[in-house]
């Protein structure tokens, strides 16, 4: 499809256990983030990806949770020994290019964890 | 740091009615705003954007918002409720200044449309 997508778009796990999150970006978008939202709260920026590197980790919560961009495509959001505070819907967003910022990112629609 | 508050979580209005979703923002200069949408099982999408330019904005689906820097305000309105404007709203600004790469949201309008 045109837009972005990401899997799974539903995922329960038990606490403690490790979890992964794909993000498949519009092609030819440079530009990626992720951001949590949690029930009742805006989006909160986690990480921004400009091609394969992160640009800006300063959202991530601590030390359990990385992301990467291997191949300037694709990115995976990972958490290690998740918490139940972990629980929330995970947003992927992409962007052609950060100069010249126009505020205009495009959205995937997320990937909510339920951690038990 | 450039942040935003908005002062409604819920609104309620007839379908046919104005909707006014309000947005006071802070910031130690002029700053770029943005209004974002989220439909039940969508993707965020931009709904509109000041960038210092016109302060009156129009944007998608008949939605329009007026820059207020005497009130630091961005509040968003449109005529004509439809039901199909049933969603929630986010006030945004970029953090780190204009050319900023990350987006603020607040903490979002659920906006209601009744027959």
């Amino acid at each position: 499809g045109a837009g972005v997508s990401q899997t799974p778009s539903n995922k329960v796990t038990e606490k403690g256990k490790y979890v992964e999150l794909r993000c498949d970006p519009i092609s030819g978008h440079t530009a990626l983030y992720w951001y949590r939202q949690s029930l009742g709260q805006g989006p909160e920026f986690l990480i921004y990806f400009q091609g394969t590197g992160a640009a800006d980790d300063s959202g991530l919560p601590n030390d359990r949770f990385f992301a990467v961009r291997p191949e300037g495509s694709v990115s995976t959001l990972k958490i290690q020994r998740t918490e139940r505070g972990d629980s929330a819907v995970y947003l992927c967003a992409s962007s052609p290019r950060t100069s010249g910022f126009t505020g205009e990112l495009f959205f995937g629609e997320g990937s909510r964890l339920t951690v038990l | 740091a450039q942040s935003v508050t908005q002062l409604d979580s819920h609104v309620s209005v007839s379908e046919g009615t104005p909707v006014l979703l309000r947005c006071n923002y802070s910031s130690s200069y002029s700053p770029s705003l943005f209004w974002y949408v989220q439909h039940p099982n969508k993707g965020l999408q931009l709904l509109l954007k000041y960038t210092s330019a016109a302060t009156l904005v129009k944007g998608i689906n008949g939605f329009e918002a007026e820059f207020k820097k005497s009130e630091t305000s961005f509040h968003l309105t449109k005529p004509s409720a439809h039901m199909s404007d049933a969603a929630e709203y986010f006030c945004v600004v970029p953090t780190g200044g204009n050319s900023g790469y990350a987006l603020n949201f607040g903490k979002g309008t659920s906006l209601l449309v009744t027959p």
